[in-house]
């Protein structure tokens, strides 16, 4: 599949704790984009690192681009309860593709 | 200004039956896309209009699923003898032209939520 796929699957934390997410993929891209997904509905835009990027900041989020190995890491610094939420990596290639998504708790 | 809408928010159907779904993109925005979510897990391309050029429409699991769009504005997604394994969250986003529109964000409705029974 040209999905990426992410782990964890699942990642409970407690607030203030930083929260790393990854995602894989096996075609090559044009860029990658994050995403964050409450309560099953509408996706909202995080952030997006281009193929010839390697870091990316933005608030208390930092993304990382490997294309070498094909895969991307989202940190989330001193999370929130708020923060609370499905994120997924979204592939830009030929296609558009999504992942799995992490479903991220953060305790209060 | 007003962001990506779709009707209606919950539709729950008897099995066999046909259903249409609508989206509302964000004006300007030439590129439309269709993703089905089921339950726990992620997004499914369905189909994708970019300005005039034909849809791509690989995404379409069978021939029951159709989608229209006219113009650069609103786009139905149809369901023909819809089945149980049609219940899902349908989400339409839109974006800025771009190559398959992948240099720029998607702007996500809120989403139907389709019930077979």
């Amino acid at each position: 599949s040209q999905q990426g796929e992410e782990d964890p699957q699942a990642l409970s934390i407690q607030e203030g704790e930083n929260a790393t997410m990854n995602c894989s993929y096996k075609t090559s891209i044009n860029n990658l984009q994050w995403y964050r997904q409450n309560s099953g509905r509408g996706l909202v835009h995080l952030i997006l690192i281009r193929s010839n990027e390697r870091e990316k900041h933005s608030g208390r989020l930092r993304v990382t681009l490997d294309t070498s190995k094909k895969s991307s890491s989202l940190l989330i610094t001193a999370s929130r309860a708020a923060d609370t939420a499905s994120y997924f990596c979204a592939l830009t290639g030929n296609q558009f593709y999504f992942g799995t998504g992490t479903s991220l708790t953060v305790i209060p | 200004g007003a962001g990506v809408s779709q009707s209606p928010s919950n539709k729950v159907t008897e099995k066999g039956k046909d259903v249409e779904l609508r989206c509302d993109p964000i004006s300007g925005h030439t590129a439309l896309y269709w993703y089905r979510q089921r339950l726990g897990q992620g997004l499914e391309f369905l189909i994708y209009f970019q300005g005039n050029s034909a849809p791509d429409k690989s995404g379409l699991p069978s021939d029951r699923f159709s989608a229209e769009r006219t113009g650069e504005s609103v786009s139905t997604l149809t369901i023909q003898r819809t089945q149980q394994e049609d219940s899902a969250v349908y989400l339409c986003a839109s974006s800025l032209a771009g190559v398959r529109g992948g240099q720029y964000e998607q702007y996500f409705g809120p989403g139907t939520r389709l019930t077979v029974t």
